[in-house]
């Protein structure tokens, strides 16, 4: 089955301590992209992959970072999480080298205390 | 900055009439989506539209593009208590993707 999977779904953690929530699809797309939903705000794009390698900032990297070291995972960082970054997160791809349609994850939700 | 805004922000139907959303964006694009969101999942691809087509339909969702007013709609018609949800509409340029904030759509049976 084609999908976009994310771990962990739900995250609880505390200010500072690193963490990563990965992001694994397999379709073959060359785009990915991480976005963090915010009541009021929508969904702003964090980061995004054209592929391997190829990473670029969205509207809202500060304070996250990215790795593309295979096509198919896109994990993102967190060094020192903070409470405002406390956020609903989705991982997506798309084929191509553009944001054609894109396939979401489930959703992970991080709350930072 | 948020590129596309819907509006409204909630809309309220009965099942069986016809919803329309809007979105108004601010740069110019290389194509624009429409997605749905069900209550704290992940968004569905519905219709995507590029920037030199006016107008796109798939099942009972039709969508318009105006590039001088830079605005689009989205309609859904013969509404259904199913297609409760939220529904955003993104602008692609270059490769980014920018959301808006999202029509609430609430369809009473």
């Amino acid at each position: 089955e084609a999908q976009v999977t994310q771990n962990p779904r739900y995250l609880i953690t505390v200010t500072g301590k690193k963490l990563t929530v990965t992001c694994s699809q397999n379709m073959n797309h060359e785009y990915m992209s991480w976005y963090r939903q915010d009541p009021g705000l929508g969904l702003r794009q964090i980061y995004y992959s054209m592929n391997v390698e190829v990473t670029d900032k969205g509207d809202v990297p500060e304070g996250y970072k990215v790795s593309r070291k295979e096509k198919r995972n896109f994990p993102l960082i967190l060094e020192s999480p903070s409470p405002n970054q406390t956020s609903l997160y989705f991982c997506a791809s798309s084929w191509g080298q553009g944001a054609n349609e894109q396939y979401f994850g489930p959703g992970t939700r991080l709350t930072v205390t | 900055s948020q590129q596309g805004e819907e509006d409204p922000q909630a809309l309220s139907i009965q099942e069986g009439e016809n919803a329309t959303m809007n979105c108004s964006y601010k740069t110019s694009i290389n194509n624009l989506q429409w997605y749905r969101q069900n209550s704290g999942r992940g968004l569905v691809h519905l219709i995507l539209i590029r920037s030199n087509e006016r107008e796109k339909h798939s099942g009972r969702l039709r969508v318009t593009l105006d590039t001088s007013k830079k605005s689009s709609s989205l309609l859904i018609t013969a509404s259904r208590a199913a297609d409760t949800a939220s529904y955003f509409c993104a602008t692609v340029n270059r490769r980014a993707l920018t959301f808006g904030s999202g029509t609430r759509l609430q369809v009473q049976p």
